[in-house]
C-alpha cells in the first residue's frame, strides 16, 4: 500500500492559486491518485482523480509526472468556502476501501 | 435523491451501553462503508459491504458489529460502549468495480461514551 505524504496545513488568500503537493514515492503500477475535500463537521467529498498526465474537472486540476512518485492538486483563484482539508490517496483498483492519511488543512484568508 | 443519510446524528452513550447506527442510500449503490475520524485525524475504515448479506473487516474492527440485511442499509452496531470510542462516524457507499470509483459520504455521526 502506497503510503502518502502531503503538507499539514497551508494559508492562502481569495483569487490565489493553490497547489498542494502530494508525495507517494511507492506508488505501484496499478494505482491510481485521488483526492477528496472534506468541510467541517461534513463527510469527505470527491474532487478528482487521476492515473498520469494531468486532469482537470470544473472543480480542480490534478497533476501527475511521468514518474507518478508525486501529484499536485491545484484549485484555481481559491475562494473562503475552499477552506477545508484535502486528502491524497493512492490504491489499486482491488482495493475495496479508502486509506485517508491526515490530509492538508487549506485555510483561505480574504 | 437524499443520497447517504445517517441516524442518529449527536448521541451520548455511558460506558458499556449499547447502540446501533443506521445509514441508507438511495442510490442503489453495491458497496456501503463504515469510517470514524477521531480529532484531527483522517478516516479509518471500520467494516465495509460489498453486497447485500457480506461484510468484511477493515482497519479497526474491534469492539464493533454490522449487518447488510437489505442493500440500501448498513447498520453499525457497538454492543459495549468504550469512551475510545468516542468519534464521530461516517457512512459511505459506491458504485461496483473501481474501488475509486466516487465515495458518497453522509453526514456523520457525532458520539460521546462518557
Amino acid at each position: 500500500l502506497a503510503k502518502t505524504t502531503q503538507p499539514i496545513s497551508m494559508d492562502s488568500y481569495e483569487g490565489q492559486e493553490v497547489n498542494i503537493t502530494c508525495s507517494h514515492n511507492n506508488i505501484a503500477t496499478n494505482d491510481y491518485i485521488t483526492w477528496y475535500q472534506q468541510f467541517p463537521s461534513q463527510g469527505p467529498r470527491f474532487i478528482i482523480q487521476g492515473y498520469k498526465t494531468k486532469v482537470t474537472n470544473e472543480v480542480a486540476s490534478l497533476f501527475i509526472p511521468a514518474d507518478r512518485k508525486s501529484s499536485t492538486l491545484s484549485l484555481p483563484r481559491v475562494s473562503l468556502s475552499d477552506t477545508a482539508v484535502y486528502y491524497c490517496l493512492v490504491g489499486d483498483t482491488g482495493r475495496r476501501a479508502l486509506t485517508f492519511g491526515s490530509g492538508t488543512r487549506l485555510q483561505v484568508q480574504p | 435523491n437524499a443520497g447517504v443519510t445517517q441516524t442518529p446524528k449527536f448521541r451520548v452513550l455511558k460506558t458499556g451501553q449499547s447502540m446501533t447506527l443506521l445509514c441508507a442510500q438511495d442510490m442503489n449503490h453495491e458497496y456501503m462503508y463504515w469510517y470514524r475520524q477521531d480529532p484531527g485525524m483522517g478516516l479509518r475504515l471500520i467494516h465495509y459491504s460489498v453486497g447485500e448479506g457480506t461484510t468484511a473487516k477493515g482497519e479497526v474492527p474491534d469492539g464493533y458489529n454490522v449487518s447488510r440485511l437489505k442493500k440500501q442499509n448498513f447498520l453499525l452496531g457497538l454492543e459495549s460502549a468504550a469512551p475510545s470510542q468516542t468519534s464521530v462516524y461516517f457512512c459511505a457507499s459506491s458504485p461496483p468495480g473501481n474501488v475509486y470509483n466516487e465515495q458518497f459520504f453522509g453526514p456523520g455521526t457525532r458520539l460521546t461514551v462518557l
